[in-house]
């Protein structure tokens, strides 16, 4: 089984500046993936970053990056240079592999408001 | 490519009425799940299938039957609507550690 915590239930940036969201997980899979979505009012759930837990290397997609900490079982999201698009609701979630890929196991949310 | 789509985008029921959701994609992926969304918190696995003809109980099953006659389409089924199941749904599907959402379904059972 899996759990993930977000212990941040609201975070707030100024606009241009740099924020980041906190999330822990527990697994006992050697083979897992760890996701950061993006919920918009809109309630679409958009994919921000992923990361597989074999690779060392910290994932990187433009102004978001994360700090992966394996043995500490902590994902981070870093938004820099935030923007008043990024204002959502952020969801932490992991997954086992193989043919569990789509079976996400999420966190609570950290709604992210940005002040212009 | 459409993508994920969902029908319908908003559903009211009454207690013990019966309503079928339906998830459909266009991008060939054998794996597809349902997810339901309560107020102020994450995604919580429904019902899942592998491939066309098969489903599995994800997380939180009770009150839920769900189909996969067809590889493209995954339904979603309540045979008698409770309140406890007003939730936002979503369907996903996917082939790889990348999976796609849909839009989501917003139910309200009064």
């Amino acid at each position: 089984a899996q759990t993930v915590t977000q212990s941040q239930p609201e975070m707030s940036v100024q606009e241009a500046e740099t924020v980041t969201l906190s999330c822990t997980y527990d697994t006992s899979e050697s083979d897992y993936y760890l996701f950061w979505y993006k919920q918009p009012p809109s309630r679409q759930m958009i994919l921000v970053i992923r990361q597989e837990a074999y690779k060392q290397q910290n994932a990187t997609e433009n102004r978001f990056s994360v700090n992966f900490q394996k043995a500490a079982k902590s994902f981070s999201l870093k938004i820099s240079d935030s923007q008043l698009g990024d204002a959502a609701m952020y969801f932490c979630a992991s997954n086992a592999g193989g043919t569990s890929y789509g079976k996400l196991t999420f966190g609570q949310g950290t709604i992210l408001t940005v002040h212009p | 490519n459409a993508g994920v789509t969902q029908t319908p985008k908003f559903r009211v029921l009454k207690t013990g009425q019966s309503m079928t959701l339906l998830c459909a994609q266009d991008m060939n992926h054998e794996y597809m799940y349902w997810y339901r969304q309560d107020p102020g918190m994450g995604l919580r696995l429904i019902h899942y299938s592998v491939g066309e003809g098969t489903t599995a109980k994800g997380e939180v099953p009770d009150g839920y039957n769900v189909s996969r006659l067809k590889k493209q389409n995954f339904l979603l089924g309540l045979e008698s609507a409770a309140p406890s199941q007003t939730s936002v749904y979503f369907c996903a599907s996917g082939r790889s550690s990348v999976i796609y959402f849909g839009p989501g379904t917003r139910l309200t059972v009064t």
